[in-house]
């Protein structure tokens, strides 16, 4: 079994839905939850950073973190065609040196559509 | 004005070649890695270099040897290519921690679509 579960898709919502995206784990040592985006042939990049449990809002984009239960959620409002990508979620232990070793979903293909 | 970019984009060559993969960042970080991405798009960590010393060795196999000349590049070189070596392999780099609790994003970069025939 991975350390991360991501359902792959692909999720096809009509333009202006609200999305679910989430993940489970099972490593109880990670602190730190990131989602990534991944437009096709690109390299992924940052979309939302979350320390611990909580909720983190930015714009459209709202992540959750529920340690108790290890699961996380990002949720995407009003979505537009040009969220369409895979989205990754990724996760790492307490830093302890200079780098932060990830641990990535299989990531969830999202398509938007008109 | 590529922050971070690789060399080639793609690569294609037969089983049993050696091949090598280079990356580069303009943005000043100590902290370089390499990913695997395989067909299914599992991302995956392989290396990481800081200020050129290595600092995380996944399980990977000897065949791949990492080098890191200054801290601005990280190369992948490649001996006896195997059909299971095609994937998409990503360099991302990263700046120093802010604190006990931060996070230092990791910056991808465009990936090198290697195929193995």
């Amino acid at each position: 079994q991975k350390e991360v579960e991501q359902d792959p898709g692909p999720l096809s919502v009509p333009e202006g839905a609200i999305v679910s995206l989430n993940c489970t784990y099972s490593n109880s040592a990670f602190q730190y939850f990131m989602w990534y985006r991944q437009y096709s042939r690109k390299g992924p990049e940052l979309l939302m950073y979350t320390y611990s449990s909580g909720n983190k809002e930015d714009g459209r984009f709202t992540a959750q973190v529920d340690k108790s239960s290890k699961y996380i959620s990002l949720f995407i409002r009003d979505s537009q065609p040009s969220d369409s990508a895979t989205y990754l979620c990724a996760m790492s232990a307490r830093n302890t040196g200079t780098a932060s070793k990830l641990t990535f979903g299989t990531g969830t293909r999202l398509q938007v559509t008109l | 004005d590529t922050a971070v970019s690789q060399t080639p984009k793609y690569l294609v060559t037969q089983m049993g070649n050696d091949k090598s993969i280079k990356c580069e960042q303009n943005l000043g970080h100590d902290t370089m890695y390499w990913y695997k991405q395989d067909s299914k798009k599992f991302l995956k960590i392989m290396f990481s270099y800081n200020n050129k010393e290595l600092i995380i060795n996944e399980t990977v196999p000897n065949r791949f040897s990492p080098k890191s000349p200054d801290k601005a590049h990280l190369n992948l070189h490649i001996n006896s290519l195997e059909l299971g070596d095609s994937a998409v392999y990503f360099c991302a780099s990263s700046p120093p921690l802010a604190g006990p609790n931060s996070y230092n994003e990791q910056f991808f970069g465009p990936g090198t679509r290697l195929t193995v025939l």
